[in-house]
């Protein structure tokens, strides 16, 4: 299985921009990287993904290097509710299920 | 927006008895799936369902068995709850469409076996 690598915790300020890294260099021609997160008490949810090009969505934005090896997700303004565990995965189209690594911690203070 | 509903946020069991976690979803989604989350040892998938009346194993089935009778409702079955099984457990949805591959998930179910 291609594996992701995240750091364990960033932190940030409220209404500020933060970049969550990803790097993900054993990545497959056919995988998809997607990103959830995790709100404490909470199941999963899914947040964005892409497979080529860079993608935006109402919750966040995903840059993906050109050479597909790396990713970074995108929350233009944190909040407080945004303080989650971000995971990111890659999924190939015929993947059934989903595997969680460890992922980020992300802190947002006032 | 997708809706999945798992009966109970909290539940606590005696070890042997049989228990029953029922989820729902409202989207009419082919795809259900349960999982189970533990520290330090991330999301591992107990079985999953293609449609009604399907089932697989996951990663960890030992010990649970599911029920799709309808489309809409995916149950886990504890058969004789052990201690070991205290967990965090989420039910997810997912469209058949797989280049979305979105899974839907429920707010989890806390079980204690004591």
């Amino acid at each position: 299985d291609a594996k992701t690598t995240q750091p364990n915790s960033m932190e940030s300020n409220e209404e500020e921009p933060v970049h969550l890294p990803c790097n993900h260099s054993t990545i497959s021609g056919t995988d998809y990287i997607h990103w959830y997160r995790q709100l404490p008490s909470q199941g999963p949810e899914y947040v964005i993904h892409g497979l080529t090009s860079n993608v935006n969505n109402r919750m966040a934005s995903l840059a993906i290097a050109e050479d597909r090896k790396s990713s970074t997700l995108i929350l233009h303004r944190a909040t407080l509710r945004d303080a989650a565990v971000y995971y990111c995965i890659l999924m190939n189209s015929g993947y059934s299920t989903l595997t969680f690594g460890k992922g980020t911690m992300l802190l947002v203070s006032p | 927006d997708v809706k999945v509903t798992q009966s109970s946020r909290y539940l606590v069991k005696r070890t042997g008895e049989k228990v029953f976690l029922e989820c729902v979803q409202d989207m009419d989604h082919e795809n259900m799936f349960w999982y189970r989350q533990d520290p330090g040892l991330g999301l591992r998938l107990i079985y999953f369902s293609y449609d009604v009346k399907m089932k697989e194993k996951g990663d960890i089935p030992e010990g649970y068995s599911v029920s799709r009778e309808k489309k809409e409702r995916f149950s886990l079955i504890l058969e004789s709850a052990s201690t070991n099984q205290t967990s965090m457990y989420l039910c997810a949805s997912r469209d058949i469409n797989l280049a979305k591959n979105i899974q839907y998930f429920g707010a989890g179910t806390r079980l204690s076996v004591l």
